[in-house]
């Protein structure tokens, strides 16, 4: 089945500073991939739609210039959390579709320090 | 904008006895999505419903998707302590815009 792998699945990192995390679709290609934040106990709340070769649509409060999306391929988008805080730690799941439903990356736990 | 509520948030049963999670959206949806989350682990996909009316089995569960389109239900006949984890209903109001999740019920099953 199709298969989205997220990199790296867990990080730490001290205030200031910023990380990236990738999202690859492996064996489909993916026009859209959408980026959730998902808090302990909640449910996931979608961040963006990213794109392919043009800019992501941010959701109502999600600030584009902290949240920096890039999709550059079909098969990857890169979602880069500028400046951390550490009230920016949470959960990341990136998804895509190959057409069908959404598919989820394993998730990306980031703790800012 | 669109809503989707989930009720109950909490549900702790003992194993063998039966569970269901329902689903309400503000809007009339294209389809509707049931997603599993185990603890710490990613949503994975379970069905996904698109007819009004629609049933469909999965060995111990059975989804349903309500006449107007507007909610759902998952109900798990004997549940045993692998249905651990949180159910999510999702849908799209309309077959491009991106998923809306509800807030996902949380089963815990005592053995």
């Amino acid at each position: 089945g199709a298969v989205v792998s997220q990199h790296p699945s867990w990080v730490i990192c001290k205030s200031g500073t910023s990380v990236k995390i990738e999202c690859r679709s492996l064996d489909f290609q993916a026009t859209t991939m959408f980026w959730y934040r998902q808090f302990p106990k909640q449910s996931l709340m979608l961040m963006a739609t990213s794109n392919e070769g043009s800019k992501a649509t941010y959701e109502q409060g999600v600030e584009k210039d902290k949240f920096l999306i890039n999709h550059a391929s079909l098969t990857l988008s890169t979602l880069t959390v500028t400046s951390a805080h550490p009230e920016d730690s949470s959960f990341y799941i990136c998804s895509a579709s190959g057409g069908g439903p959404l598919h989820f990356g394993n998730g990306t736990r980031l703790t800012v320090t | 904008g669109q809503q989707v509520m989930q009720i109950p948030q909490y549900q702790h049963v003992q194993e063998g006895e039966d569970f269901t999670t329902y689903c309400n959206s503000s809007t009339t949806l294209s389809n509707i999505q049931w997603y599993k989350q185990r603890p710490g682990g990613h949503p994975v996909f379970l069905i996904q419903l698109v007819k009004s009316g629609e049933v469909k089995k999965q060995k111990r569960l059975t989804f349903q998707f309500g006449e107007a389109k507007k909610n759902s239900s998952l109900h798990i006949t004997a549940t045993q302590t692998t249905d651990v984890g949180t159910y999510f209903c999702a849908g799209p109001p309309s077959g491009n815009t991106p998923l809306v999740f509800g807030k996902g019920t949380r089963l815990s099953v005592i053995a």
